[in-house]
């Protein structure tokens, strides 16, 4: 089945840096990915679409300037989060949607925490 | 706001038995995914059924999905330790596909 591989699945930095979370689509094309994020003992909230070629569209409440999205190529959707402070602490989960089916499939998510 | 909410939100049962989760959504989809999260980890894809589908299987999995009443359910038959996790029935919407969650069931397999 169709893989979407994502990178770091965890990562510790300090209060202040910016921390880069790659997806990629290892054996389908995906015009669009998505990026979501999960406090504890919740459910995934959507925080931005991401399309190939274009600006992401933001959720209500996601600060483009503090989640930069990037979808530089069919296969690759960085997220970095700029200035992390530990509120930003979280897990985030990336889909990709495969363009010839349109059906959606996840990364493994990377746990993040700041310092 | 969630597109699915999941019932129940918590369950607890004895290995062998079986569990039933159930999830409501509220627009059309063309498709439903149920998905297994183990605490603190990444996201599992059990399973995918189609809006033309009303029940798929897969190992010990059977999905029922009914459209008229937006409605789909998640069996888990026999049930291991193994099982115990949340699970989340996801839906795409929007013209990108756009999935969101539901709230998730948090199952607990006693052994």
């Amino acid at each position: 089945g169709a893989v979407v591989s994502q990178h770091p699945s965890r990562v510790i930095c300090k209060s202040g840096t910016s921390v880069k979370i790659e997806c990629r689509s290892l054996d389908f094309q995906a015009t669009t990915m998505f990026w979501y994020r999960q406090f504890p003992k919740q459910s995934l909230m959507l925080m931005a679409t991401s399309n190939e070629g274009s600006k992401a569209t933001y959720e209500q409440g996601v600060e483009k300037d503090k989640f930069l999205i990037n979808h530089a190529s069919l296969t690759l959707s960085t997220l970095t989060v700029t200035s992390a402070h530990p509120e930003d602490s979280s897990f985030y989960i990336c889909s990709a949607i495969n363009r010839a089916s349109t059906e959606a499939f996840f990364g493994q998510g990377t746990r993040l925490t700041v310092v | 706001s969630q597109q699915g909410e999941e019932d129940p939100q918590a369950l607890s049962i004895q290995e062998g038995e079986n569990a039933t989760m159930n999830c409501s959504y509220k627009t059309s989809i063309n498709n439903l995914q149920w998905y297994r999260q183990n605490s603190g980890r990444g996201l599992v894809h059990l399973i995918l059924i189609r809006s033309n589908e009303r029940e798929k299987h897969s190992g010990r999995l059977r999905v029922t999905l009914d459209t008229s009443k937006k409605s789909s359910s998640l069996l888990i038959t026999a049930s291991r330790a193994a099982d115990t996790a949340s699970y989340f029935c996801a839906t795409p919407s929007g013209g990108y596909q756009k999935v969101t969650f539901g709230t998730g069931t948090k199952l607990q397999v006693i052994p």
